[in-house]
């Protein structure tokens, strides 16, 4: 068990819709990191928060949008679903500011466009 | 380019037989680390061991090691002893560093293990 964890574990919307996933960090760490995982690939890096403000993004388009809590806790937001956006959504949290900077992750949320 | 490469797709071994999943890396950063988690059918992605490029020694957690070859750019999975549990996808990763200041991991595409009774 990481403590990480993400809400809601499955969910099916529609092309054009707009979703929220949820994710609740260890307790202790500072920074949330969230992640795309398509079918058969490696996780992609989507983007960090630390402070509640973004602080990195990866190769993702501006309707992919965050939130961070004054408790750590966080949100994705993607708007105008794609089909593309199948995947699983994985959330990592981490302390920055320890020596190894491990990222512990959550069991995901898979989200299906249809 | 800072990139991970996992050559082997799939791979088998005997249960209670070691087995070594392969992995290089590229960067060209002086500090960076390297990771090793499994991701069992369930989804989630489970830490299994870390590596400094500073670190003089291979890390070792438990029958999990990581055999680092600094020079090689290679960061290889050794799993002593394998168990049934032990089949699941298995990836390495590389923190790198991104320009609004925090710090990414970048995976490989994953080796699937398979421990056969």
């Amino acid at each position: 068990e990481t403590g990480v964890t993400q809400s809601p574990t499955h969910l099916i919307k529609t092309r054009g819709q707009q979703v929220t996933l949820r994710c609740s960090s260890q307790s202790g760490h500072n920074t949330v990191s969230w992640y795309q995982q398509a079918l058969g690939q490696g996780p992609q890096f989507i983007f960090q928060y630390y402070r509640e403000e973004e602080n990195g993004r990866g190769n993702f388009p501006p309707r992919f949008s965050g939130l961070q809590f004054p408790n750590y806790s966080s949100e994705l937001n993607v708007n105008a679903l794609e089909l593309d956006d199948s995947a699983l959504y994985l959330c990592a949290s981490s302390f920055r500011g320890g020596a190894k900077n491990i990222q512990y992750f959550g069991a995901g949320t898979r989200l299906s466009v249809l | 380019a800072q990139k991970i490469t996992q050559t082997q797709p799939g791979m088998f071994v005997q249960e209670k037989e070691a087995v070594t999943l392969d992995c290089t890396y590229d960067t060209s950063d002086p500090s960076y680390g390297l990771f090793w988690y499994k991701q069992p059918s369930s989804g989630e992605m489970i830490f299994l061991i870390y590596q400094g490029s500073y670190d003089q020694q291979n890390a070792t957690e438990g029958r999990y090691s990581l055999n680092f070859q600094k020079a090689r750019k290679s960061a290889n999975l050794v799993i002593s002893a394998s168990q049934l549990g032990d089949s699941a996808m298995y990836f390495c990763a590389m923190r790198v560093g991104t320009q609004g200041g925090s710090e990414k991991l970048v995976f490989g595409k994953g080796t699937k293990l398979t421990v056969n009774p």
